[in-house]
């Protein structure tokens, strides 16, 4: 079975820090997707970023960067030079990638509250 | 680019009643998922539909019920309704053959029974 684990609550910053915010996920496939989705209070979901089990480069966009390591199973976001904008609840997910059936069912992780304040 | 829509956006139902969620998907995605967001919870995948057939299920509960159209909308439907149902319901659609695993989400439909 597939499981995220977001063992950080809740983060509180001031502006400018750079935060980061944990995952870990276990499955047995061999091949899967990991997400990162932003829920701001007003409750929609918006994605961040994919990576795929085969792509094992990090990458920076903008004050975005995340750092997947498949040997320890972590896949961290981390937010450069916080903004208040920023807060909001981080959901890290998985996904098997679906050959047949099913499709790409998500499993996400229980969320970080993170609060950027002035 | 057109996103999921998903309708109505916020819905108040006494319980004991029944609702119904409605959701588009992307035009030429041909799979559905439906999740649940419990306050302060993570979403829990409901149900999930390929070219209109059921393709996965998850801890979706005998009161509910869903289905995919000829047109690939898909409505979620909830009947004798617990206080505990009230909850953010999201849909998301997807390409299945294109595979890149990534799910588009609508801005869900907020159902509070009173």
């Amino acid at each position: 079975a597939q499981k995220v684990t977001q063992a950080q609550t809740e983060i509180s910053v001031v502006e400018k820090e750079d935060v980061t915010l944990d995952c870990v996920y276990e499955t047995r496939d061999t091949t899967y997707y990991l997400f990162w989705y932003k829920q701001p209070p007003s409750g929609e979901l918006v994605f961040l970023i994919r990576r795929n089990s085969f792509d094992e480069q990090n990458e920076i966009s903008g004050r975005y960067s995340w750092n997947f390591q498949k040997s320890t199973s972590s896949f961290n976001f981390t937010i450069t030079a916080s903004q208040v904008v920023d807060s909001a609840v981080y959901f890290c997910a998985l996904s098997e990638a679906a050959i047949t059936g099913g499709g790409n069912k998500l499993t996400f992780g229980t969320g970080t509250q993170l609060k950027v304040e002035l | 680019a057109a996103g999921v829509i998903q309708s109505p956006r916020h819905l108040i139902k006494e319980k004991r009643e029944t609702a119904t969620l409605k959701c588009y998907p992307i035009p030429r995605h041909d799979t559905v998922y439906w999740y649940q967001q419990g306050p302060g919870q993570d979403p829990q995948f409901l149900i999930s539909f390929y070219e209109k057939m059921q393709s996965d299920k998850g801890s979706i509960p005998d009161r509910f019920s869903a289905q995919q159209f000829s047109d690939y909308h898909s409505e979620l439907n909830m009947s004798s309704l617990e206080l505990g149902d009230s909850a953010l319901y999201f849909c998301a659609s997807s390409l299945r053959p294109k595979n890149t695993g990534e799910l588009f989400f609508g801005e869900g439909s907020r159902l509070t029974v009173l």
